[in-house]
């Protein structure tokens, strides 16, 4: 079955720098990978996917890359700020015409921006 | 619009006693998930609903743990008879259909002693 290893387990960052967080996939099949923020005592949320057929999606100060080849994806945050503190987790699963798939996670990054 | 409902948000029992969680996912929401997430883990699926049915139970441990959702509304997970490991949060998420956008609650947090 698919297996999603997730680097680094946490992350220090100084406010307004870069983070960017990496995993990698078994399945080739696998053609969604969403990436999910969690904030302490909270579910996690969607906070941005990309699917196999592209290989970048960028929404305002976060972005995704994937490299199918290599099997790996990875999530970019530019311009940190302390509100972006939690712990993200990737995950992959192969979506069909008529569902996403089940999703498998990685273990999570706990990402902390230091003001 | 109010987001996915879990209660309690916490418990604590001992082991070998009987607990259930309940979720009340999004209006609208057909498609409803119960995944399981250990500490300083990702979230692992138990069970996906679409509608009443049980589309995918393949990771729910079915010696001890059950659910349902007899209308096609709300669920419940129960454990019975909870073991020491089975310490966890237990999400519920919930999406407008089998492609859409995975809603989480803030989850259960079940504590055995």
């Amino acid at each position: 079955g698919e297996n999603v290893e997730q680097h680094p387990s946490t992350l220090s960052v100084q406010e307004g720098d870069s983070a960017v967080i990496k995993c990698t996939y078994s399945d080739s099949a696998s053609n969604y990978f969403p990436w999910y923020k969690q904030e302490l005592g909270k579910g996690p949320q969607l906070i941005i996917d990309i699917r196999s057929n592209v290989g970048e999606k960028k929404d305002q100060r976060i972005a995704v890359t994937l490299n199918k080849t290599a099997k790996h994806f990875s999530l970019h945050i530019t311009e940190t700020q302390p509100e972006d503190s939690a712990v993200y987790f990737c995950a992959a699963s192969r979506a069909g015409s008529s569902n996403t798939g089940k999703l498998i996670f990685g273990q999570g990054t706990t990402l902390q921006v230091k003001p | 619009e109010a987001g996915v409902v879990q209660s309690p948000r916490y418990k604590i029992i001992e082991k070998k006693q009987p607990v259930a969680f309940w979720c009340n996912p999004i209006s609208g929401h057909n498609t409803l998930y119960w995944y399981l997430q250990n500490l300083g883990q990702g979230p692992e699926l138990l069970i996906r609903y679409e509608n009443e049915e049980a589309v995918d139970d393949s990771q729910l441990p079915k010696d001890r743990f059950s659910a349902e959702r007899l209308k096609g509304v709300d669920s419940t997970l129960k454990i019975q008879p909870a073991e020491l490991g089975d310490s966890a949060v237990y999400l519920c998420a919930s999406s407008l259909g089998p492609t859409g956008e995975l809603f989480f609650g803030e989850g259960s947090r079940l504590t055995v002693l």
